[in-house]
Protein backbone atom coordinates (compact mmCIF):
# COMPACT_ATOMS: atom_id res chain seq x y z
CA UNK A 1 0.00 0.00 0.00
CA UNK A 2 1.47 3.34 -1.32
CA UNK A 3 -0.83 5.53 0.99
CA UNK A 4 -1.98 7.10 -2.18
CA UNK A 5 -5.67 6.54 -2.34
CA UNK A 6 -7.71 7.40 -5.51
CA UNK A 7 -11.26 7.35 -6.21
CA UNK A 8 -13.74 5.53 -8.26
CA UNK A 9 -11.47 2.52 -9.15
CA UNK A 10 -13.17 2.13 -12.00
CA UNK A 11 -15.58 4.24 -14.46
CA UNK A 12 -17.90 3.78 -16.95
CA UNK A 13 -19.20 6.55 -18.87
CA UNK A 14 -20.18 7.42 -23.04
CA UNK A 15 -18.80 9.91 -25.03
CA UNK A 16 -19.00 13.58 -24.51
CA UNK A 17 -19.72 13.16 -20.75
CA UNK A 18 -17.68 14.92 -18.12
CA UNK A 19 -16.15 12.93 -15.37
CA UNK A 20 -13.91 14.09 -11.93
CA UNK A 21 -11.29 11.44 -10.59
CA UNK A 22 -10.04 12.29 -6.88
CA UNK A 23 -6.30 11.76 -5.42
CA UNK A 24 -5.21 11.84 -1.56
CA UNK A 25 -1.65 11.93 -1.49
CA UNK A 26 0.43 10.19 1.06
CA UNK A 27 -0.09 12.50 4.58
CA UNK A 28 2.81 14.96 4.54
CA UNK A 29 3.10 14.98 0.81
CA UNK A 30 3.22 18.58 -0.95
CA UNK A 31 3.69 17.52 -4.92
CA UNK A 32 0.66 15.31 -6.68
CA UNK A 33 1.26 14.14 -10.40
CA UNK A 34 -1.34 12.46 -13.04
CA UNK A 35 -0.06 9.92 -15.33
CA UNK A 36 -2.69 8.37 -17.76
CA UNK A 37 -1.32 4.92 -19.20
CA UNK A 38 -2.99 3.53 -22.29
CA UNK A 39 -2.52 0.31 -24.58
CA UNK A 40 -0.47 2.55 -27.31
CA UNK A 41 0.56 5.09 -25.23
CA UNK A 42 1.88 3.86 -22.61
CA UNK A 43 2.61 5.68 -18.90
CA UNK A 44 1.86 9.81 -19.70
CA UNK A 45 2.97 12.23 -18.05
CA UNK A 46 -0.19 14.70 -17.74
CA UNK A 47 0.46 17.19 -14.67
CA UNK A 48 2.36 17.91 -11.25
CA UNK A 49 1.13 20.23 -8.66
CA UNK A 50 2.85 21.51 -5.54
CA UNK A 51 1.57 22.57 -2.71
CA UNK A 52 -1.70 23.98 -4.54
CA UNK A 53 0.28 26.00 -7.55
CA UNK A 54 0.82 24.30 -11.08
CA UNK A 55 4.62 23.22 -11.22
CA UNK A 56 4.93 20.89 -14.60
CA UNK A 57 2.83 20.07 -17.54
CA UNK A 58 3.26 16.84 -19.91
CA UNK A 59 0.87 16.46 -22.39
CA UNK A 60 -2.51 17.23 -21.38
CA UNK A 61 -5.36 17.97 -23.33
CA UNK A 62 -7.07 21.19 -23.39
CA UNK A 63 -10.81 19.25 -22.40
CA UNK A 64 -8.64 18.13 -19.31
CA UNK A 65 -7.84 20.21 -16.43
CA UNK A 66 -6.70 19.43 -12.49
CA UNK A 67 -6.28 21.45 -9.38
CA UNK A 68 -5.07 20.77 -6.24
CA UNK A 69 -7.37 22.21 -2.92
CA UNK A 70 -5.64 23.47 0.05
CA UNK A 71 -6.06 20.31 1.79
CA UNK A 72 -3.78 18.86 -0.87
CA UNK A 73 -5.88 16.66 -2.09
CA UNK A 74 -6.16 16.76 -6.06
CA UNK A 75 -8.98 16.14 -8.93
CA UNK A 76 -8.50 15.50 -12.65
CA UNK A 77 -11.64 16.74 -14.68
CA UNK A 78 -11.81 15.02 -18.25
CA UNK A 79 -14.45 16.48 -20.46
CA UNK A 80 -15.87 16.21 -23.40
CA UNK A 81 -14.97 12.51 -23.46
CA UNK A 82 -13.87 10.53 -26.39
CA UNK A 83 -13.16 6.61 -26.94
CA UNK A 84 -9.59 7.45 -26.55
CA UNK A 85 -9.74 8.89 -23.50
CA UNK A 86 -10.03 5.39 -22.37
CA UNK A 87 -7.22 4.29 -20.16
CA UNK A 88 -5.71 4.29 -16.42
CA UNK A 89 -5.26 6.98 -14.65
CA UNK A 90 -2.77 7.38 -11.97
CA UNK A 91 -2.11 9.45 -9.65
CA UNK A 92 1.05 9.83 -7.25
CA UNK A 93 2.74 12.25 -5.04
CA UNK A 94 5.89 12.93 -3.18
CA UNK A 95 7.37 14.91 -0.54
CA UNK A 96 9.03 17.16 -2.45
CA UNK A 97 8.35 18.85 -6.37
CA UNK A 98 12.15 17.95 -6.49
CA UNK A 99 12.24 14.25 -6.33
CA UNK A 100 12.79 11.17 -8.38
CA UNK A 101 11.16 9.49 -5.62
CA UNK A 102 7.23 9.03 -6.58
CA UNK A 103 4.59 6.93 -4.91
CA UNK A 104 1.96 5.95 -7.09
CA UNK A 105 -1.72 5.16 -6.55
CA UNK A 106 -4.00 1.95 -8.05
CA UNK A 107 -5.31 3.79 -10.55
CA UNK A 108 -8.74 4.78 -11.79
CA UNK A 109 -9.60 2.46 -14.89
CA UNK A 110 -11.91 5.22 -17.12
CA UNK A 111 -13.75 3.12 -19.94
CA UNK A 112 -15.84 5.96 -22.20
CA UNK A 113 -18.63 3.81 -24.66
CA UNK B 1 16.07 14.92 -23.26
CA UNK B 2 18.70 11.74 -23.12
CA UNK B 3 16.94 8.04 -23.67
CA UNK B 4 17.22 5.14 -22.27
CA UNK B 5 17.16 1.92 -24.20
CA UNK B 6 15.77 -1.74 -22.42
CA UNK B 7 15.36 -5.17 -23.57
CA UNK B 8 11.41 -5.75 -24.34
CA UNK B 9 11.59 -8.97 -22.08
CA UNK B 10 13.40 -11.17 -19.42
CA UNK B 11 13.15 -14.60 -18.16
CA UNK B 12 13.96 -15.74 -15.05
CA UNK B 13 13.56 -19.00 -12.62
CA UNK B 14 12.46 -18.54 -9.19
CA UNK B 15 15.19 -18.17 -6.21
CA UNK B 16 18.17 -16.99 -9.14
CA UNK B 17 19.55 -13.75 -10.15
CA UNK B 18 18.51 -11.41 -12.22
CA UNK B 19 20.43 -8.77 -14.15
CA UNK B 20 18.23 -6.42 -16.19
CA UNK B 21 20.34 -4.22 -18.64
CA UNK B 22 19.95 -0.26 -19.69
CA UNK B 23 21.73 1.49 -22.06
CA UNK B 24 21.79 5.53 -21.87
CA UNK B 25 24.42 6.48 -24.14
CA UNK B 26 23.78 10.20 -23.88
CA UNK B 27 23.37 10.66 -20.79
CA UNK B 28 24.38 14.07 -19.10
CA UNK B 29 26.42 14.85 -15.17
CA UNK B 30 23.49 15.84 -13.83
CA UNK B 31 21.14 12.72 -14.89
CA UNK B 32 20.41 10.52 -11.70
CA UNK B 33 19.11 6.79 -13.13
CA UNK B 34 16.19 5.67 -11.37
CA UNK B 35 14.37 2.62 -11.58
CA UNK B 36 10.79 2.10 -11.15
CA UNK B 37 8.55 -1.15 -11.65
CA UNK B 38 4.48 -2.08 -12.20
CA UNK B 39 3.08 -5.10 -11.23
CA UNK B 40 0.23 -6.64 -12.85
CA UNK B 41 -2.77 -4.30 -12.14
CA UNK B 42 -1.08 -1.90 -10.10
CA UNK B 43 0.11 1.46 -10.36
CA UNK B 44 4.17 1.91 -10.81
CA UNK B 45 6.56 1.17 -7.74
CA UNK B 46 9.76 2.97 -7.04
CA UNK B 47 13.00 0.58 -6.92
CA UNK B 48 16.21 2.44 -6.67
CA UNK B 49 18.37 5.59 -7.88
CA UNK B 50 21.80 6.31 -8.48
CA UNK B 51 24.13 8.65 -10.05
CA UNK B 52 27.17 7.30 -10.02
CA UNK B 53 28.66 4.90 -7.09
CA UNK B 54 26.71 1.21 -6.74
CA UNK B 55 23.58 1.05 -4.84
CA UNK B 56 21.56 -1.26 -2.39
CA UNK B 57 18.60 -0.86 -0.89
CA UNK B 58 15.98 -3.65 0.19
CA UNK B 59 14.52 -4.81 -2.66
CA UNK B 60 17.90 -4.48 -5.16
CA UNK B 61 21.19 -3.30 -6.48
CA UNK B 62 22.01 -0.85 -9.20
CA UNK B 63 25.27 -1.50 -10.79
CA UNK B 64 26.41 1.87 -12.67
CA UNK B 65 28.91 1.91 -15.80
CA UNK B 66 32.11 3.66 -14.95
CA UNK B 67 31.30 5.61 -17.72
CA UNK B 68 27.74 6.08 -16.79
CA UNK B 69 26.25 5.33 -20.73
CA UNK B 70 24.47 1.84 -18.86
CA UNK B 71 23.26 0.43 -15.81
CA UNK B 72 22.28 -2.82 -14.26
CA UNK B 73 19.18 -3.72 -11.93
CA UNK B 74 20.13 -6.90 -10.12
CA UNK B 75 17.49 -8.86 -8.15
CA UNK B 76 19.40 -11.10 -6.24
CA UNK B 77 16.45 -14.00 -5.66
CA UNK B 78 13.55 -13.73 -7.92
CA UNK B 79 10.54 -14.76 -6.77
CA UNK B 80 7.21 -14.74 -8.29
CA UNK B 81 6.27 -11.21 -6.96
CA UNK B 82 9.23 -10.18 -8.93
CA UNK B 83 7.42 -10.43 -12.29
CA UNK B 84 6.52 -7.01 -13.72
CA UNK B 85 7.06 -4.44 -15.85
CA UNK B 86 10.71 -2.48 -14.82
CA UNK B 87 11.21 0.56 -15.96
CA UNK B 88 14.55 2.41 -16.54
CA UNK B 89 14.62 6.26 -16.07
CA UNK B 90 16.69 9.11 -15.96
CA UNK B 91 15.98 12.63 -14.11
CA UNK B 92 17.65 15.43 -14.36
CA UNK B 93 18.54 17.58 -11.36
CA UNK B 94 20.68 20.99 -11.61
CA UNK B 95 23.33 21.90 -9.81
CA UNK B 96 21.01 23.37 -6.86
CA UNK B 97 19.46 19.62 -6.25
CA UNK B 98 16.01 20.61 -8.14
CA UNK B 99 14.40 17.91 -10.52
CA UNK B 100 13.70 19.21 -14.00
CA UNK B 101 10.16 17.89 -13.97
CA UNK B 102 8.33 14.67 -14.49
CA UNK B 103 8.69 10.93 -15.10
CA UNK B 104 8.92 9.82 -18.38
CA UNK B 105 8.57 6.23 -18.68
CA UNK B 106 9.72 4.27 -22.12
CA UNK B 107 8.49 0.22 -22.55
CA UNK B 108 10.46 -1.06 -20.24
CA UNK B 109 11.07 -4.80 -20.01
CA UNK B 110 8.70 -7.56 -19.02
CA UNK B 111 10.24 -9.54 -16.59
CA UNK B 112 8.53 -13.11 -16.67
CA UNK B 113 9.72 -15.39 -13.48
CA UNK B 114 9.05 -19.01 -13.91
CA UNK B 115 8.30 -21.20 -10.73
Amino acid sequence: DSGVTQTPKHLITATGQRVTLRCSPRSGDLSVYWYQQSLDQGLQFLIQYYNGEERAKGNILERFSAQQFPDLHSELNLSSLELGDSALYFCASSVEANTGELFFGEGSRLTVL
Amino acid sequence: DAKTTQPNSMESNEEEPVHLPCNHSTISGTDYIHWYRQLPSQGPEYVIHGLTSNVNNRMASLAIAEDRKSSTLILHRATLRDAAVYYCILIKFNAGGTSYGKLTFGQGTILTVHP
